[in-house]
Order: structure tokens, then C-alpha cells, then sequence
């Protein structure tokens, strides 16, 4: 079946540093790839998508290549800044499943 | 302003005495789900909803339910709550994009339900 794999977090970085959140996935078909941010106290909401390979999704200074020859979806930062300081979801969304599937989800602290 | 609306927000109760969670949304949206979120296994599926009087199981359905009456409303039902249902609760909603296939999630603030 379909699903999704991301690093295990938390990830530590201070401010200006460069962050890498590695995503990867399983899917039968030609899936939707998702980057979901959850901060504090709140829902999640969409970062970034790409809905089919080579595409590059990218926001708030984020980016994330659908890569299907690695089946990846890997998350990118050049600078973090402390109110990145959340919890990030890789998702897929695959035709015929009606559903999103979620990795487990990272969580990122950004030190001042 | 566009939304998805969970009411309540935090509630704790005791084991067997029911409750709804209702979620709203005003986008006009033919699909909703409700998704449990608990540490270290991210967000699972408990029901969705493809349009009015469609709902189907998501993969951890057992002990809940759910009604789709209206297409802008989706409760989330919880007939005899037990502990190992203490978790946090989110409604999300989408458009349908055909060949069982959904677009971007909204979702709702969360409810966060503890069952003593």
C-alpha cells in the first residue's frame, strides 16, 4: 500500500543554518506530493506541492523536488529563521486512494 | 474568510458518555475527513466523506461515527469513549478532483479530547 517515510526528528539548527528534511514515499500510482507545517497550537496547513515528477514545489523560502526515479519529496531550507520552529509533514495523495497519507511527522527547533 | 471550523476545542470526559465533534467548513467543499493526531505515528484517517449522505471508514474507524447531512457540516461521533481514545482531533476538507483523488487539505484548529 501507499505510505510515507520522513527522519525522525526533533532537529536542533540555529538561526541561518541550512535545513535538509528527508521524505520519501510508496505509492502505486502517480501521487500528489504535500509538505504540510503544523505550528504550535494550531492545525496544519499547506507549505508547498507538486503534483507530478520533476515538478518543484516552493514557499516561504522552502522547496521540495518530486523526484521519482528515488521516489523522494526531500524538504529544503538556505536559512532558518526561528519562527520555522514547527512540527513538518510530508504527505502524498494518490489517485483511487481518497485519502492523504502522512509521514509521522518532524518537528523543528530553531535557536536564536 | 475561508475556514474549517471544530467546535469544541478542548474537552475532557469521562469513559462511556457520548460526545459529537462538529466541523464546519464555508468553501464549498465535496470532501471531509477527520484524521486523529497522536505522538510518533503522525496523523491517521478515521472517516471521510466524498459528498452528502457518502462517508466511508479511514484505517482506525472503531469506535466512532460520522454523519454527512449537509455538505458544509461533518460531526465526528464517539457513542462510548473509552481512554485510548484520548488524542487530538482534526476535521479537514478539500475539493474532489476526480478518479478518487484529492487536492490541498484545510484544516480545522483541532479538538483536543481526553478520555478519563
Amino acid at each position: 500500500g501507499n505510505s510515507v517515510t520522513q527522519m525522525e526528528g526533533p532537529v536542533t539548527l540555529s538561526e541561518e543554518a541550512f535545513l535538509t528534511i528527508n521524505c520519501t514515499y510508496t505509492a502505486t500510482g502517480y501521487p500528489s506530493l504535500f509538505w504540510y507545517v503544523q505550528y504550535p497550537g494550531e492545525g496544519l496547513q499547506l507549505l508547498l506541492k507538486a503534483t507530478k515528477a520533476d515538478d518543484k514545489g516552493s514557499n516561504k523560502g522552502f522547496e521540495a523536488t518530486y523526484r521519482k526515479e528515488t521516489t523522494s519529496f526531500h524538504l529544503e531550507k538556505g536559512s532558518v529563521q526561528v519562527s520555522d520552529s514547527a512540527v513538518y509533514f510530508c504527505a502524498l495523495s494518490d489517485t483511487g486512494g481518497f485519502k492523504t497519507i502522512f509521514g509521522a511527522g518532524t518537528r523543528l527547533f530553531v535557536k536564536a | 474568510e475561508a475556514q474549517v471550523t471544530q467546535n469544541p476545542r478542548y474537552l475532557i470526559t469521562v469513559t462511556g458518555k457520548k460526545l459529537t465533534v462538529t466541523c464546519s467548513q464555508n468553501m464549498n467543499h465535496e470532501y471531509m475527513s477527520w484524521y486523529r493526531q497522536d505522538p510518533g505515528l503522525g496523523l491517521r484517517q478515521i472517516y471521510y466523506s466524498m459528498n452528502v449522505e457518502v462517508t466511508d471508514k479511514g484505517d482506525v474507524p472503531e469506535g466512532y461515527k460520522v454523519s454527512r447531512k449537509e455538505k458544509r457540516n461533518f460531526p465526528l461521533i464517539l457513542e462510548s469513549p473509552s481512554p485510548n481514545q484520548t488524542s487530538l482531533y482534526f476535521c479537514a476538507s478539500s475539493f474532489y478532483l476526480g478518479q478518487g483523488s484529492t487536492g490541498e487539505l484545510f484544516f480545522g484548529e483541532g479538538s483536543r479530547l481526553t478520555v478519563l
